[in-house]
């Protein structure tokens, strides 16, 4: 069966930080994948997904990058973190051409200080 | 981005009532979808919704696709204390390879036992 991993659970950065998120996929090949931030009480927004190794297509203009160095494996970086990014930020997967809707990771509950 | 709107916000309910929420757009979807995000986890898939007029089941949950496809409803029977979470659909506007789904502002349920 398929399983997605996300880690750390929790994470406190001071501003300016660097900052790196990973996200794994087992179980299936070739998974679409995705970063999602969701801020206190709100909504998901749409930060990263990628279609395939190194594909990377970008929603939103911000301070974070993301890339795909292996087939199920999605990572969200910062070079320096900003309060602005604090968040709870969730790892999303789906199998290319279903519609299935997608799978969600435990998340990452970020506080920037 | 994009997102759905969702109603109401948030709402209080005695536990054994009946709630209903929905989900509407100015665009016309495909697929709708609805999930839940207990707290401090990531969202689960409830219930999937692929043709217009749809009335789809999964316990006590009942969700439809409106039949203008501009909309979709939720409706929880008799609920519970573990039914506090949020609420989120999701819709496709059209297929794509990798079907990106547009999320709702969710709806927070509290139940009061």
């Amino acid at each position: 069966s398929q399983t997605i991993h996300q880690w750390p659970a929790t994470l406190v950065q001071p501003v300016g930080s660097p900052l790196s998120l990973e996200c794994t996929v087992e179980g299936t090949s070739n998974p679409n994948l995705y970063w999602y931030r969701q801020a206190a009480g709100r909504g998901l927004q749409l930060l990263f997904y990628s279609v395939g190794i190194g594909q990377i297509s970008s929603e939103v203009p911000q301070n974070l990058s993301a890339s795909r160095p292996q087939d199920r494996q999605f990572i969200l970086s910062s070079k320096k973190l900003l309060l602005s990014d604090s968040g709870f930020y969730l790892c999303a997967w789906n199998s290319v051409g279903t519609d299935y809707g997608y799978t969600f990771g435990s998340g990452t509950r970020l506080t920037v200080v | 981005g994009q997102q759905l709107n969702q109603s109401p916000q948030s709402m209080f309910i005695q536990e054994g009532e009946d709630v209903s929420m929905n989900c509407t757009s100015s665009s016309i979807f495909n697929t709708w979808l609805w999930y839940k995000q207990d707290p401090g986890e990531g969202p689960v898939l409830l219930i999937a919704l692929y043709k217009a007029g749809e009335l789809t089941s999964n316990g006590r949950l009942t969700a439809q696709f409106g039949i203008t496809r501009k909309d979709s409803f939720l409706n929880i029977s008799a609920s519970i204390p573990s039914d506090v979470g949020i609420y989120f659909c999701a819709g496709q506007l059209k297929p794509s390879g990798t079907y990106k789904y547009i999320f709702g502002t969710g709806t927070r349920l509290k139940v009061l036992a």
